[in-house]
């Protein structure tokens, strides 16, 4: 079964400064997605960020970019030019390519931004 | 406008009492999910739906069960034999890759959420 670990519990980063949030995973597969999503204090899951395990290019989607090293199942997330309403838990997740669509959490990563 | 709708916000159990949980979509999705969210925990699947009148179990069905009569809803049962459902409920739907946009194929959309408490 594939697992995902996030290994930092919590983060700060101070408003407008760069943080990397850090995720690994362990599968067989060579076919899948990986995806970090936000959830806010609301609670509402928001997908951040997706990147197909086929592409080589690192997904990138306005202040947010990810670091997908698919040898060593490293998938981090690059938050640039931070702000306020970036914080919230972290989650990434994997999905198998093939079969079932079902999504693979991690436990997620607190951050918190500073002014 | 298009989305998932989540019901009750808030939802309170009674010990030995069954409780459902709604979620309606209107995205035209096939499949629909619901996960289980405690603290400190990420998200651990309960059920999911691929299509309409199937539904597979996820990897903590134990103490509830689930239909898919309509393609627009999936319920959520949580049932007295599940002896800690204190928790924050998800659900989610997607398109899968066959006769969908690429851009969303394979993107899960979440609802709100559902808090239960046991009194």
């Amino acid at each position: 079964a594939q697992t995902v670990t996030q290994s930092q519990p919590e983060m700060s980063v101070q408003e407008a400064e760069t943080v990397t949030l850090s995720c690994t995973y362990d599968t067989s597969e060579s076919d899948y997605y990986l995806f970090w999503y936000k959830q806010p204090p609301s609670r509402q899951m928001i997908l951040v960020i997706r990147q197909e395990a086929y592409k080589q290019q690192n997904a990138t989607e306005n202040r947010f970019s990810v670091n997908f090293q698919k040898a060593a199942k490293s998938f981090s997330l690059k938050i640039s030019d931070s702000q306020l309403g970036d914080a919230a838990m972290y989650f990434c997740a994997y999905r198998s390519g093939g079969g079932s669509e079902k999504l693979v959490f991690g436990k997620g990563t607190k951050l918190t931004v500073n002014p | 406008d298009g989305g998932i709708t989540q019901s009750p916000k808030y939802l309170f159990r009674k010990e030995g009492q069954n409780v459902t949980l709604s979620c309606e979509q209107n995205l035209n999705h096939d499949a629909m999910y619901w996960y289980r969210q405690d603290p400190g925990q990420g998200l651990r699947l309960i059920y999911y739906s691929q299509i309409v009148n199937d539904f597979q179990k996820g990897d903590i069905a134990e103490g509830y069960s689930v239909s898919r009569e309509k393609k627009e809803s999936f319920p959520l049962t949580v049932t007295s034999a599940q002896k800690n459902p204190t928790a924050f409920y998800l659900c989610a739907s997607s398109n899968p890759p066959s006769g969908s946009e690429f851009a969303q194929r394979n993107i899960q959309y979440f609802g709100a959420g559902t808090r239960l408490s046991v009194l």
